[in-house]
């Protein structure tokens, strides 16, 4: 079936260092792409979202790629801080209002 | 502040004794969703409102049930919890006309002994 899934269930970074946070599709047909942080205890909490009629779209900190020739998307993190700590998920939807999750990757910020 | 309002946030309830859940919003969006996430695993969508229409997912089971009385509430009945069913049940609630940002509660943690 059709998914979303991510290449690595964790990582560890150093604090300060930049993170990037991979995720793979399968489903050629979406066109819209949330990522989300979950914190220990809370719900996920929006972050960024990119369409896919753009390869690039930047907010605070964060910057979401999205390669649609090779159906892949990343979320780049700038300088990580102890405050990024949290799972990430990424999501897609094809002009629909349910959207498919990823299985989430676990950051660790190392002080 | 809060646009998605959970109750309560922890809930124990015994093997078999019926419990029900609920989630308001301030944000008048005209879709909710209740999702079953266990463990750090993605969220499980379970069904959803449109408006007054319910969409259930075709492996939810029917031991759980959801009412929608107005636009700012939604309830999720667990018949008869099982050990299986402790998790974390969150609602999500969109405005599907605008795009398809879907905005999450704080959850409710579930516990059954």
């Amino acid at each position: 079936g059709e998914s979303v899934g991510l290449h690595l269930p964790t990582l560890s970074v150093q604090e300060g260092d930049n993170s990037i946070i991979n995720c793979a599709y399968s489903n050629s047909a979406s066109d819209y792409f949330i990522w989300y942080k979950q914190e220990s205890g809370k719900g996920p909490q929006f972050i960024i979202d990119i369409r896919s009629n753009m390869d690039k779209r930047q907010g605070q900190r964060v910057t979401v790629l999205l390669n649609k020739t090779v159906k892949h998307l990343s979320l780049q993190i700038a300088a990580t801080q102890p405050g990024d700590s949290a799972v990430y998920f990424c999501a897609e939807t094809h002009n629909d209002y349910k959207l498919s999750f990823g299985a989430g990757t676990t950051v660790t910020v190392r002080a | 502040d809060a646009m998605v309002i959970q109750n309560p946030r922890y809930q124990v309830t015994q093997f078999g004794k019926p419990v029900t859940l609920s989630c308001s919003q301030t944000l008048n969006h005209n879709v909710m969703y209740w999702y079953q996430q266990k463990s750090s695993q993605a969220p499980k969508l379970l069904f959803h409102y449109y408006d007054k229409d319910f969409n259930n997912e075709a492996d939810t089971p029917d031991n759980f049930q959801s009412r929608r009385p107005n636009t700012s509430f939604c309830f999720l009945d667990i018949r008869s919890p099982g050990l299986g069913d402790a998790a974390m049940y969150l609602c999500a609630t969109s405005d599907v006309d605008r795009d398809y940002e879907q905005y999450f509660g704080p959850g409710t943690r579930l516990t059954v002994t």
